[in-house]
């Protein structure tokens, strides 16, 4: 079966530009969070979805960040306005069951934005 | 606040040689604690979760960890390296919606 697949791999986008994340989970997976991971570090959290309710949205940095879910499969990212701060790999992963950190989370292979 | 320390950035050993990385967790109750690797160009893949139960937890690809809650660790080992175990690897700590991670260590392996 198919794991979590995220698009677009790499993107490079000019500060001030809008820019939309993808990421397709795992079939049937309830639970969907975003990270973000900054070269040579560990990956940070941003936004956990159960279904199409975002539970949590307490590690989104900004209100430049916004994220959506709303058929509770896939889920897109967005940033407005990047800046060069943004420049991180955006890392999506899925979850079958609810109750999110003790339940194994599938990873993507993620998307790295560098703002020029 | 909860925060996961990896206080080695990167170790090399050789083919063969065991392993040990090291973990740490500033946290108030029993946390779930895991370790996950990631590979260049790969998404993280889970190694081992420790929730609650035996203290030592046997996990894929020939790894374990350890939790020890009177040193609040959870450390990471394998006896023999291969040379397909260099990769990044995050110990993380789990609780609610929060997953935080280590800022990771990376192995090399030498021939």
């Amino acid at each position: 079966g198919a794991g979590v697949s995220q698009s677009p791999r790499y993107k490079v986008a000019k500060r001030g530009q809008d820019v939309a994340l993808r990421c397709d989970p795992i079939s049937g997976h309830v639970s969907l969070f975003w990270y973000q991971q900054a070269l040579g570090q560990g990956p940070e959290f941003l936004t956990y979805f159960q279904n199409e309710a975002q539970l949590d949205k307490s590690g989104l940095p900004s209100d430049r960040f916004f994220a959506e879910r709303p058929e509770g499969s896939v889920s897109t990212l967005k940033i407005q306005r990047t800046q060069q701060e943004d420049s991180a790999v955006y890392l999506c992963a899925s979850s079958l069951a609810v109750g999110p950190s003790y339940n194994e989370q599938f990873f993507g292979p993620g998307t790295r934005l560098t703002v020029l | 606040a909860q925060s996961v320390t990896q206080p080695d950035i990167h170790i090399t050993v050789s083919e063969g040689a065991s392993l040990e990385l090291r973990c740490n967790y500033s946290y108030g109750a029993t946390p779930y604690l895991f370790w996950y690797v990631q590979s260049p160009g790969q998404g993280l893949q889970l190694l081992l979760k420790y929730f609650s139960g035996d203290t030592l937890v046997q996990g894929i690809k020939g790894f374990e960890a350890e939790f020890k809650r009177s040193q609040s660790s959870f450390n990471l080992r394998k006896p023999s390296v291969h040379w397909s175990d260099a990769a990044e690897y995050f110990c993380a700590v789990g609780e609610g919606s929060d997953m935080r991670f280590g800022a990771g260590t990376r192995l090399t392996v030498k021939p």
